[in-house]
């Protein structure tokens, strides 16, 4: 299946940072990224859908300012979490949907996902 | 009521046994179903879709959609340890703008 490469797999950070993390799809082109976040034994939560070359659509409670998110070409989309605070320790996954016709074009894959420790 | 209804479990089983896994849902405007396989402290991992009712097979998984009911199955025969693992349901309308998760099921298969 496609691949989605996301980095980096683990990062912590000092309370008060910032910190980027990656998502590229390596071998399609993806018009539409998702950003998740995921607490222990929980759900996937959408905090945005983004698309290449526009401004990122958040759901509704997710600070917009603080999870800043770009999506700069078809391969490439990144997640920077501003000011960082320990209560936003969680795993980050993101995903890429493949542009193309029919169900297979508009799978949508998942990147390995990044834990993010604010100490 | 939420969305997607799914049992977080766990479901434990021994090695061999048949599984089976469900998601009811709400939005009739769900078309296109996914199960997603999530190994502990990893992304999400595709494993099979469907789009409207229906079966689908892949090897030992059977994917199962009857939108009369409002209810989609993922089979497992042959289980094995290695098939361990939170199974998420996920959905979407023909739009295909965001997909829609169920809180996924806990799998334990022992040897």
């Amino acid at each position: 299946g496609a691949v989605v490469s996301q980095h980096p797999s683990r990062v912590i950070c000092k309370s008060g940072t910032s910190v980027k993390i990656e998502c590229r799809s390596l071998d399609f082109q993806a018009t539409t990224m998702f950003w998740y976040r995921q607490f222990p034994k929980q759900s996937l939560m959408l905090m945005a859908t983004s698309n290449e070359g526009s401004k990122a659509t958040y759901e509704q409670g997710v600070e917009k300012d603080k999870f800043l998110i770009n999506h700069a070409s078809l391969t490439l989309s990144t997640l920077t979490v501003t000011s960082a605070h320990p209560e936003d320790s969680s795993f980050y996954i993101c995903s890429a949907r493949a542009s193309g016709q029919g169900l297979s074009g508009n799978t949508i894959y998942f990147g390995e996902g990044s834990w993010l420790t604010v100490v | 009521q939420k969305e997607v209804e799914q049992d977080p479990g766990p479901l434990s089983v021994p090695e061999g046994a048949i599984v089976s896994l469900n998601c009811t849902y709400s939005n009739s405007a769900f078309q296109y179903f996914m199960w997603y396989r999530q190994y502990s402290r990893k992304g999400p991992e595709l494993l099979m879709y469907t789009y409207s009712s229906g079966n689908k097979e892949d090897g030992r998984f059977t994917a199962q959609v009857d939108k009369s009911s409002k209810y989609i199955s993922l089979f497992i025969r042959d289980s094995q340890p290695s098939d361990s693992a939170t199974y998420l349901c996920a959905m979407t309308d023909s739009g295909y703008s965001t997909l829609t998760f169920g809180k996924g099921t806990m799998l334990l298969v022992s040897p």
